[in-house]
């Protein structure tokens, strides 16, 4: 059971990246799917949910209307659009499982991304 | 906005037991889970709903709920447990919310 994020890069402020989740082990469909951030030195931060039929989306309302989340069920991948980049999206972004008790229970190993000029 | 409210540091010996608190309105009314994470290590999910721990937890860790507060217990602390703990909960929106982290030192 795993998930592997990968897309992190250097990117200009106001640009776009496009975050993957590469998910093994177990039954992708059935399971809400999230990702959370981590700026340096910093706490975490949620930044999105996705329900298991990508139907229900959640934002944290710093990223509303500039990140998109969505997943493919036949390819077990969950994706995170983030557009209009700022230097405050600086961080670490993991993939996590929602375990259905409220919590997360796998994490990915994270992929950085960095907005500076 | 809901916030969740952690120490920034709690200290302990080896070997005695370690409390970390993670504090809410009314927290009792939401589950809680609390996350190890160690340096350069992704988090570890060491406590569900409020008092669960995940299979491949010590025993050592123990979670609790009550009134406004949750606790982190871990009892006969080891030096591998040194680590930022975070806790988590959800509120109504529905939105997912982080406390700020404790820095456990074992010393």
């Amino acid at each position: 059971v795993q998930v592997v994020e990968s897309g992190g890069g250097l990117v200009q402020p106001g640009g776009s990246l496009r975050l993957s989740c590469a998910a093994s082990g177990f039954t992708f469909s059935t399971y809400a799917m999230s990702w959370v951030r981590q700026a340096p030195g910093k706490g975490l931060e949620w930044v999105s949910t996705l329900s298991g039929s990508g139907s229900v989306p959640y934002y944290v309302d710093s990223v509303k209307g500039r990140f998109t989340v969505s997943r493919d069920n036949s390819k077990n991948t969950l994706f995170l659009q983030m557009n209009s980049l700022r230097t405050e999206d600086t961080a670490v972004y993991y993939c996590a499982r929602d375990s259905g008790g409220y919590s997360f229970d796998i994490w990915g190993q994270g992929t950085l991304v960095t907005v500076s000029s | 906005s809901y916030e969740l409210t952690q120490p920034p540091s709690v200290s302990v010996s080896p070997g005695q037991t370690a409390s970390i608190t993670c504090s809410g309105h009314r927290l009792r009314d939401k589950y809680v889970c609390w996350y190890q994470q160690k340096p350069g290590q992704s988090p570890v999910l060491v406590i569900y709903q409020n008092t669960k721990r995940p299979s491949g937890i010590p025993e050592r860790f123990s979670g609790s709920n009550s009134g406004n507060t949750a606790t982190l217990t871990i009892g006969g602390t080891q030096a591998m447990d040194e680590a930022d703990y975070y806790c988590q909960a959800w509120d109504s929106s529905p939105m997912c919310l982080f406390g700020g982290g404790t820095k456990l030192i074992v010393l």
